[in-house]
């Protein structure tokens, strides 16, 4: 399967915990995108890289969000000292550069808060 | 308030019957991208619109882009139980189509 995957699809926390996801993307798209999504809503934009570059953060993403993408392959999200408030699906997206190329989302990973 | 709406909410529609989904922006579009979702799953990439008047099919879905309207619409023929999932509608409000913007999603339901 050559698609978007991540891992781990699920995740159960108490609250205080650190998490780390990771997004494995499409092997030749160098663009990968975070979105964070709750019940009845639609994705909302955490930020993206384009190859190991972090060209954009939204303001959802605070200081206890970090995402890297060392090597302009995979990626990771962590999210420090976790809050009820960050329960939600954090999906990952990636996509080739330049005008308007579709974005291939992966499964998600479900965090839940306790 | 949103930037992308979608009607209706929810869709209930008996297999066989015709349906539209609209999604409306309140700014200027400069493409327009379609997802269906399963409960709890990722976006499967539906179709992309990039110009006024387009209008591109797969199979018994046909999407076209208004941009004068600022709209796009999605049309599934014969419905099929198959159908049934969450309809999103993503903008990228740059022109460098970075971050996609999101509308709320329209639910449907094929009964049999």
């Amino acid at each position: 399967d050559t698609g978007v995957s991540q891992n781990p699809r699920h995740k159960i926390t108490k609250r205080g915990q650190n998490v780390t996801f990771r997004c494995d993307p499409i092997s030749e798209h160098n663009r990968l995108y975070w979105y964070r999504q709750t019940l009845g809503q639609g994705p909302e934009f955490l930020t993206y890289f384009q190859n190991e570059a972090q060209l954009e953060k939204s303001r959802l993403l605070s200081d206890r969000f970090s995402a890297e993408r060392p090597k302009g392959s995979f990626s990771t999200l962590e999210i420090q000292r976790t809050e009820q408030g960050d329960s939600a699906m954090y999906l990952c997206a990636s996509s080739l550069a330049g005008g308007h190329r579709g974005q291939f989302f992966g499964p998600g990973t479900r965090l839940t808060v306790l | 308030s949103q930037e992308l709406e979608q009607s209706p909410q929810s869709l209930i529609v008996q297999e066989g019957k015709n349906l539209t989904i609209n999604c409306t922006s309140s700014k200027t579009l400069y493409g327009l991208y379609w997802y269906k979702q399963k409960y709890g799953e990722g976006l499967i990439f539906l179709m992309m619109l990039q110009k006024g008047g387009e209008e591109k099919s797969h199979e018994k879905i046909t999407a076209k882009l208004d941009e004068k309207k600022q709209q796009s619409s999605l049309h599934i023929t014969a419905s099929q139980p198959s159908h049934a999932g969450i309809y999103l509608c993503g903008a990228p409000y740059t022109g460098t189509a970075s971050k996609l913007t999101f509308g709320t999603g329209t639910r449907l339901q094929v009964t049999l």
